[in-house]
């Protein structure tokens, strides 16, 4: 299993600012994952940060809008940037273990984001 | 296209009442099926996940949940439920082999003491 944690746990923004989120495992992990759920719907996967390469995005979103960083096996960070309230939501990071072949994520506790 | 259905978004339940959440998901080929759970203020954990053998896996808790290949099918079930299990319950799938997992929209459950 994988302890996660997230920075800042939840912020309110003004429109047009950037926002980086922090996400860091209590282990090395290979696969790390940025979701986002918006009120009332499910997850969405925004990307997958991969240590030492770019992250590999989800149809709709850019890396000009979500810049994400993994410098090494337990931390990442995932930019909002040029916010807009549409970017309310909760942000969260995942992780999965591919040694241990079991398919499992487990998230951190997710960041609440408000854009004004 | 990949795709999990979850039949139900919010369900209020009275205590030692049955519950079952239906899911639903279309794949080609073969797929590891999950739910997930939030408790009010948690983070997502797992509940139980079906990878192969038994169609019948039991998760935490007392749920269980009964893959039914022949109707695209992997519903969540518990006997009886208590207050403690209210949570948003999210069913997910991922292709043997891949690596995006994709989740239902979720079922807020409201246990009613």
């Amino acid at each position: 299993s994988a302890v996660i944690s997230q920075k800042p746990s939840r912020d309110i923004c003004q429109r047009g600012t950037s926002l980086t989120i922090q996400c860091q495992v209590d282990s090395q992990v290979t696969m790390m994952f940025w979701y986002r759920q918006q009120p009332g719907q499910s997850l969405t996967l925004i990307a997958t940060a991969n240590q030492g390469s770019e992250a590999t995005y989800e149809s709709g979103f850019v890396i000009d809008k979500f810049p994400i960083s993994r410098p090494n096996l337990t931390f990442s960070t995932l930019t909002v940037s040029n916010m807009s309230p549409e970017d309310s939501s909760i942000y969260l990071c995942s992780v999965e273990d591919a040694l241990e072949r079991t398919d499992t994520q487990y998230f951190g506790p997710g960041t609440r984001l408000t854009v004004l | 296209a990949q795709s999990v259905s979850q039949h139900n978004h919010h369900v209020i339940l009275s205590e030692a009442a049955s519950l079952e959440l239906g899911c639903n998901y279309s794949y080609g080929g073969t797929v590891n099926l999950f739910w997930y759970v939030q408790y009010p203020g948690q983070h997502l954990q797992l509940l139980l996940k079906y990878f192969s053998g038994d169609p019948l896996v039991k998760g935490i808790k007392g749920f269980e949940a009964e893959f039914i290949k022949s109707k695209f099918s992997f519903n969540l079930r518990k006997p009886s439920v208590q207050w403690s299990d209210t949570a948003e319950y999210f069913c997910a799938g991922k292709r043997t082999g891949g690596f995006k997992t994709i989740f239902g929209a979720g079922t807020r459950l409201f246990v009613k003491a």
